[in-house]
């Protein structure tokens, strides 16, 4: 059975402090990790694929990294807007979907 | 450029009653997919349309059902609602309806209750 799982459920970071968030997953026809972003009562939204192991991808204070089993997404110096849940999802090809995970909740205090 | 709406915003219903949830895709986006989130969980596939056909779905009852029409809009039907059922329901556009999933533009979605 598919299967992705983010852990820590949640995280509270001080502004500066730089952490990682970690996905591990099992997806059979895996075609591409994702990472989205949801902010409280909306719609998730893209940040980031990542399609083969070593391959990194940056945007602001975020870092996504892949390896065969698992994905991180590092904040460096992350700023209280940064405060949100980050999804992980997996690309089914067999059933052209994405598996996603149950998110970190991630809060950033000033 | 228009991104995804979903109407209704919010909505409350009674166990056994039916509900249907409608979207309207990004311009240019002609894949709608649907998908429920819990409260506090990812979200969770329900089904995929491309040109007007369901063309992949996930581990959902046949009580869950969609359309696609011409414009590449959708509705998602659910009959006979359940307790569960209560989640924010979410769809999905993108170019292509192949296997490459890439990258989905989310709507805002519709929150349903069932008491």
């Amino acid at each position: 059975e598919d299967q992705v799982t983010q852990s820590p459920e949640a995280l509270r970071l001080q502004e500066g402090e730089s952490s990682s968030l970690n996905c591990s997953y099992t997806v059979s026809g895996l075609r591409g990790l994702f990472w989205y972003r949801q902010d409280p009562g909306k719609g998730p939204e893209f940040l980031f694929t990542l399609y083969s192991a070593g391959e990194e991808k940056e945007k602001e204070r975020l870092k996504a990294t892949l390896t065969k089993k698992e994905s991180f997404l590092h904040i460096t110096a992350p700023k209280p807007e940064d405060s949100a849940t980050y999804l992980c999802a997996g690309g089914d090809t067999g059933r052209r979907a994405l598996t996603f995970g149950s998110g970190t909740r991630l809060q950033v205090q000033p | 450029e228009t991104g995804v709406t979903q109407s209704p915003t919010h909505l409350i219903k009674t166990r056994g009653q039916q509900v249907t949830l409608r979207c309207s895709s990004q311009s240019g986006h002609n894949t709608v997919s649907w998908y429920q989130q819990a409260l506090g969980q990812g979200p969770q596939f329900i089904f995929q349309y491309y040109r007007e056909e369901e063309n992949g779905r996930g581990n959902f009852p046949p009580r869950f059902s969609g359309l696609q029409f011409p414009n590449y809009s959708s509705e998602l039907n659910v009959n006979a609602l359940e307790l569960d059922d209560s989640a924010l329901y979410l769809c999905a556009s993108r170019v292509g309806g192949g296997a490459n999933t890439g990258e989905l533009f989310f709507g805002e979605g519709s929150r349903l209750t069932v008491l």
